[in-house]
């Protein structure tokens, strides 16, 4: 089944500056690639997701690369900002479940 | 549009005990998930119905969970007996397609089993 590995664990930027989480996928069937942020206390809210037809996608501050030869995706926050810190989540699916990665906490200090 | 709705948000129970969570997703999502999330993990799929019929319930321990969506509305997801590594939040999704596309997640319940 798939495997979604997500580094880093945790991630501390300043103010401003851009961040940076990878994500791993073990199944090539896979075609469905969204990142959630998760606040405290909150369920995952989905933030941009990508299709494997394109990529590369962007949405203001965050965009999402996807390299499927490698298997691996990426988010970008650039210009980051204090209500950016909280915990990011990859996910990969196909067909089947959507699996998700460990997460990454990201803070931002002001 | 009113989001998914989940209560209890929170519940503490003794081991062995017994405990039921339910969830009210977006009107008119056709998809219900329930997924269990472990402090500090990603949240691991439960169980996925599709109106009132089971799509996928492979990782739920049927031995002691049990889940039912009567009238493909709400749902019920229920432990019995509950055991110390059942703490965790359970989070309950919906979706408008058929694919694992669009999700939006309740607020979850915390479950504490001590």
């Amino acid at each position: 089944g798939e495997n979604v590995e997500q580094h880093p664990s945790t991630l501390s930027v300043q103010e401003g500056d851009s961040a940076v989480i990878k994500c791993t996928y073990s199944d090539s069937a896979s075609n469905y690639f969204p990142w959630y942020k998760q606040e405290l206390g909150k369920g995952p809210q989905l933030i941009i997701d990508i299709r494997s037809n394109v990529g590369e996608k962007k949405d203001q501050r965050i965009a999402v690369t996807l390299n499927k030869t490698a298997k691996h995706f990426s988010l970008h926050i650039t210009e980051t900002q204090p209500e950016d810190s909280a915990v990011y989540f990859c996910a990969a699916s196909g067909t089947d479940k959507l699996i998700f990665g460990t997460g990454t906490r990201l803070q931002v200090f002001p | 549009e009113a989001g998914v709705a989940q209560s209890p948000r929170y519940k503490i129970i003794e081991k062995r005990q017994s405990v039921a969570f339910w969830c009210n997703p977006i009107s008119g999502h056709a998809t219900l998930y329930w997924y269990q999330q472990i402090l500090g993990q990603g949240p691991k799929l439960l169980i996925q119905f599709q109106n009132n019929g089971v799509v996928d319930d492979s990782q739920l321990p049927k031995d002691r969970f049990s889940a039912e969506r009567l009238k493909g509305v709400d749902s019920t997801l229920k432990i019995q007996p509950a055991k110390l590594e059942d703490s965790a939040v359970y989070l309950c999704a919906s979706s408008s397609t058929t694919g694992n596309y669009g999700y939006t997640f309740g607020s979850g319940t915390r479950l504490t089993v001590v």
